[in-house]
């Protein structure tokens, strides 16, 4: 079974602009969530999907985005980037059906913010 | 209040068994998870153990719960250099679904 996958790998932007991130769950995992990791704050829950609808999130303001298409995939959007939002962005996906998921993560779409 | 504290660094020899720490405060943790991350990469799940088990084995791993002092440690039998790496533990928490509170990360450092 293939793994988590995200796109992309890299990403360079300037402050000011905005950028959008994808993420393909396992497949049959309808539970996607993103994470943020950085040095100084480590990693970061940032939001969860569930059947295309939001159904946890964390302290992240309102320039963080998220959704999630009818196949399960999701993209991360943020908007006016910050240097300080230059970090490791992390997706997970579980089967979605209560607490006793486990998550698996894809390797991660670094971007850097000039 | 969500909260997971690991010391930062551990050092071993080749060989040696490794002992990773990990604490937590919150009491309605239900699953606490150990993650590995190598560098530039996302993190691979090792191993888990549900809040009502005090120890689980898993071939070169063993996981060690215990509830009362809210403490949980993984140790690596026969730590090899391929180990080095940086570990995570991880709480899932009561009615909050896919979101896991991380401690901030032990990097296993394995001299040959």
């Amino acid at each position: 079974k293939a793994g988590v996958t995200q796109t992309p790998r890299y990403l360079i932007k300037t402050r000011g602009q905005q950028v959008t991130l994808s993420c393909s769950p396992i497949s049959g995992h309808r539970s996607v969530s993103w994470y943020q990791q950085t040095p100084g704050q480590g990693l970061q829950f940032l939001f969860e999907y569930f059947s295309e609808t939001q159904r946890n999130k964390g302290n992240f303001p309102g320039r963080f985005s998220g959704r999630q298409f009818s196949n399960s995939r999701s993209e991360m959007n943020v908007s006016t980037l910050e240097l300080g939002d230059s970090a490791l962005y992390l997706c997970a996906s579980s089967l979605g059906t209560g607490i006793t998921d486990t998550q698996y993560f894809g390797p991660g779409t670094r971007l850097t913010v000039l | 209040g969500e909260d997971v504290e690991q010391s930062l660094f551990l050092s071993v020899r080749e060989g040696d068994s490794s002992v990773i720490n990990c604490t937590y405060t919150d009491s309605s943790s239900t699953y606490l998870y150990w993650y590995k991350q190598e560098p530039g990469a996302g993190l691979q799940l090792l191993t888990y153990i549900f809040s009502n088990m005090d120890m689980k084995q898993d071939q070169r791993l063993t996981v060690l719960l215990n509830k009362k002092d809210k403490h949980l440690s993984l140790r690596i039998a026969d730590t090899q250099t391929g180990d080095s790496a940086i570990y995570f533990c991880a709480e899932s928490i009561d009615n909050q679904g896919g979101k896991l509170i991380f401690g901030q990360g032990t990097e296993l450092s394995v001299k040959p």
